[in-house]
């Protein structure tokens, strides 16, 4: 399986600042047929199911703000998010759905500093 | 809107066999899609279980596939999970969601299931 590691395991960030969350993968996640990257973002919000935010490493799910963004390519990859809101307070977890069973991170913990 | 619910017993005993059911509203899940089973065990991450497409082509993770079993009724716009044999290992909250290729998309609220004597 490919393992999915995420750093930080948390932030704090102040409140309209920028939150960088990283993700790397153990082995490439673009697939050549469609040359797309195959990874997602997720947040968690306590007691809230999980939301789709980001696929294909950059497209936002519908609904989605823009202040979230999407980067990377092959094995690293980077969810920002802009103009930190208090409604952001979330666990983040990257995806990859390249090969074998989808994985995920172990997740970043997001705060108001 | 589209919506997901789980449903099941909360607690199963060691080598019994957990049983859940998720219920989709305001969407007829024979139309397409996939529909998946995640699990989140307590202070961990996710984890992928599997699928099922309208059709009934399922897809499971390898490490579970000898004792799970994902079926779909389509005329009840329902999915099932069945985990056998389950041990404390098992314990999580499981969640139901549909799927937009490999990516939940819609997620049931989450349901915790307790594998304990």
């Amino acid at each position: 399986d490919i393992v999915m590691t995420q750093s930080p395991d948390s932030l704090a960030v102040s409140l309209g600042e920028t939150a960088t969350i990283n993700c790397s993968s153990s082995q490439s996640v673009l697939y050549g047929p469609d040359n797309k990257r195959h990874l997602a973002w997720y947040q968690h919000k306590a007691g809230q199911p999980p939301r789709l935010l980001i696929y294909w490493a950059s497209t936002r799910e519908s609904g989605v703000p823009g202040r979230f963004s999407g980067s990377g390519s092959g094995t690293d990859f980077t969810l920002t998010i802009n103009n930190l809101q208090a409604d952001d307070v979330a666990v983040y977890f990257c995806q990859q759905y390249h090969s074998g069973p989808p994985t995920f991170g172990a997740g970043t913990k997001v705060q108001i500093k | 809107q589209v919506q997901l619910q789980e449903s099941g017993p909360r607690l199963v005993k060691p080598s019994e066999t957990l049983s859940l059911t998720c219920t989709v509203s305001n969407y007829s899940i024979s139309r397409g899609y996939y529909w998946g089973w995640i699990r989140q065990p307590p202070g961990k991450g996710l984890e992928w279980i599997g699928s099922i497409y309208h059709t009934g082509d399922t897809f499971y993770h390898p490490s579970l596939k000898s004792r799970l079993s994902i079926s779909i009724d389509t005329s009840r716009d329902q999915f099932s999970l069945k985990l056998n044999f389950v041990t404390a290992a098992d314990t999580a909250v499981y969640f139901c969601a549909r799927l937009n290729g490999h990516n939940p998309n819609v997620w049931g609220q989450g349901t915790l299931v307790t594998v304990s004597s």
